[in-house]
């Protein structure tokens, strides 16, 4: 069965210091991965997507990430924070052969502070 | 604007009653989704749609039912509202199904709140 741990529930850095969001999955096939950003009372935006292809995956607002399939972890990270990174991180998995009918699994969010 | 769009986006209503969450998109997207988030659990899927009058089940319907007979639109109603179903609920579309690794693009939320 599939399912994705984020391992920290919350991070907090300074600005200007570097980001890493960290990521864990399980699925029986190739999986789909994304990370997905939800500033407060907004919707979710995509951050980027791995679909096979690459396994450094870069998104937007400078955020990339890595998939890595021995260690089953797609950890997100990037540079150097900005104030208007705050916001809750989703990592998620989807199965990409569609066994398990169109669905996403997310974790449970890694809301990210930004000291100044 | 293209995008999707919910309404209401805060809604509070007493426990018994019917409630309908509307959404509506504008890129004629094939797939529509309904998730509610809680904390401690992400989002959850509750029903979805492959295209106008074919709906499915996720993984939490009980006590919701949605229809589709437009392609841009899908509401989520709450026959009878528990306070359990109080949550923020997202509506998303895709051009083609998640498991082809497609982007799905979700609305900005509908606060519902069951007392």
């Amino acid at each position: 069965a599939q399912s994705v741990t984020q391992l920290d529930s919350h991070v907090s850095v300074s600005e200007g210091t570097p980001v890493l969001l960290r990521c864990n999955y399980s699925s029986s096939y190739s999986p789909s991965l994304f990370w997905y950003v939800q500033h407060p009372n907004k919707g979710l935006q995509l951050l980027l997507k791995y679909t096979s292809a690459a396994t450094l995956v870069k998104g937007i607002n400078g955020f990339e990430a890595e998939f890595k399939k021995s260690e089953t972890s797609f950890h997100l990270t990037k540079p150097s924070a900005h104030m208007s990174d705050a916001a809750e991180y989703f990592c998620v998995v989807s199965d990409l052969y569609g066994g398990a009918t169109n669905k996403l699994i997310f974790g449970t969010g890694t809301l990210l502070a930004v000291q100044p | 604007d293209a995008g999707i769009t919910q309404s209401p986006r805060y809604k509070i209503t007493e426990t018994g009653r019917q409630v309908t969450l509307m959404c509506h998109q504008t890129w004629s997207h094939s797939y529509m989704f309904w998730y509610r988030q809680d904390l401690g659990h992400g989002l959850r899927l509750i029903y979805y749609s492959a295209a106008a009058d074919i709906t499915d089940k996720g993984e939490v319907p009980d006590g919701y039912v949605v229809s589709r007979s437009k392609t841009e639109n899908f509401p989520l109603t709450l026959e009878s509202a528990t306070r359990s179903q109080t949550s923020v609920y997202f509506c998303a579309s895709s051009a083609q199904g998640i498991s082809s690794g497609n982007t799905i693009y979700f609305g900005e939320g509908s606060w519902l709140t069951v007392v």
